[in-house]
């Protein structure tokens, strides 16, 4: 099993909500990422797991909230959005130890903030 | 300063078009990845590279690594319209417990059937 799954596909959301993003893996992989990504532009780094633990945080607001609750898990709790927070955001995966370091991505989901 | 620049930027052509997307740097990596990303979809993995001069061939793709080491190319042969997406090329940066990969500018290809 290759696959890196994440719910929901879509989201719709205002400013005021709390939502969460989930993000699921299945090979044994021990870090795993959050990217931001806008159209037609490459993915951003948000943060980065490494053996469940926070290992990057890149300067991202403190409305995105990272939770790993084991290795196969990652979540993304959002709140108090801004408009321009609207993006699709992409779980990713990869063995920690294993070079050259090679990344397995979710289908993304697409966040609107209203 | 952006560490990846990819050319070119955008690219539309006719399905049974040849096309060569450039990465470049000025720095020297021990790999490089090339991703696709789909509309609507996460980034895959297509291909990585390590030895200096390699070439890889995926069907109708062809990676080539700069002898140098900091730069890559990916080449396409007669694309077809399920070419269509973002390429992006990638280098690991490894800090100890903090490896992360970066992504070049991207490339915006569209195949026109």
């Amino acid at each position: 099993d290759t696959e890196v799954t994440q719910t929901p596909k879509h989201l719709v959301m205002g400013m005021t909500n709390k939502k969460s993003l989930k993000c699921e893996q299945h090979m044994g992989h021990r870090a795993m990422y959050w990217y931001k990504q806008k159209a037609k532009k490459p993915p951003e780094l948000m943060f980065v797991y490494s053996y469940e633990k926070l290992s990057i945080n890149e300067s991202v607001p403190s409305r995105f909230s990272p939770e790993c609750p084991n290795s196969s898990l990652l979540n993304l709790h959002l709140h108090a959005l801004q408009p321009e927070d609207s993006a699709l955001y992409l779980c990713a995966s990869s063995q920690e130890q294993s070079l050259p370091y090679e990344q397995y991505f979710g289908p993304g989901t697409r966040l609107t903030v209203t | 300063t952006q560490l990846l620049e990819q050319s070119p930027q955008f690219l539309s052509i006719q399905e049974g078009e040849n096309l060569t997307v450039y990465c470049n740097s000025s720095s020297v990596f021990s790999s490089l990845q090339w991703y696709r990303q789909e509309p609507g979809e996460g980034p895959v993995l297509l291909v990585t590279v390590v030895t200096g001069g390699e070439v890889k061939k995926l069907k109708r793709l062809t990676f080539q690594f700069g002898d140098a080491r900091k730069d890559s190319s990916l080449h396409i042969t007669a694309a077809q319209p399920g070419d269509t997406g973002l390429y992006l090329c990638a280098i690991p940066l490894y800090g100890g417990a903090t490896n992360k990969l970066i992504f070049g500018t991207g490339t915006l290809l569209a195949v026109q059937p």
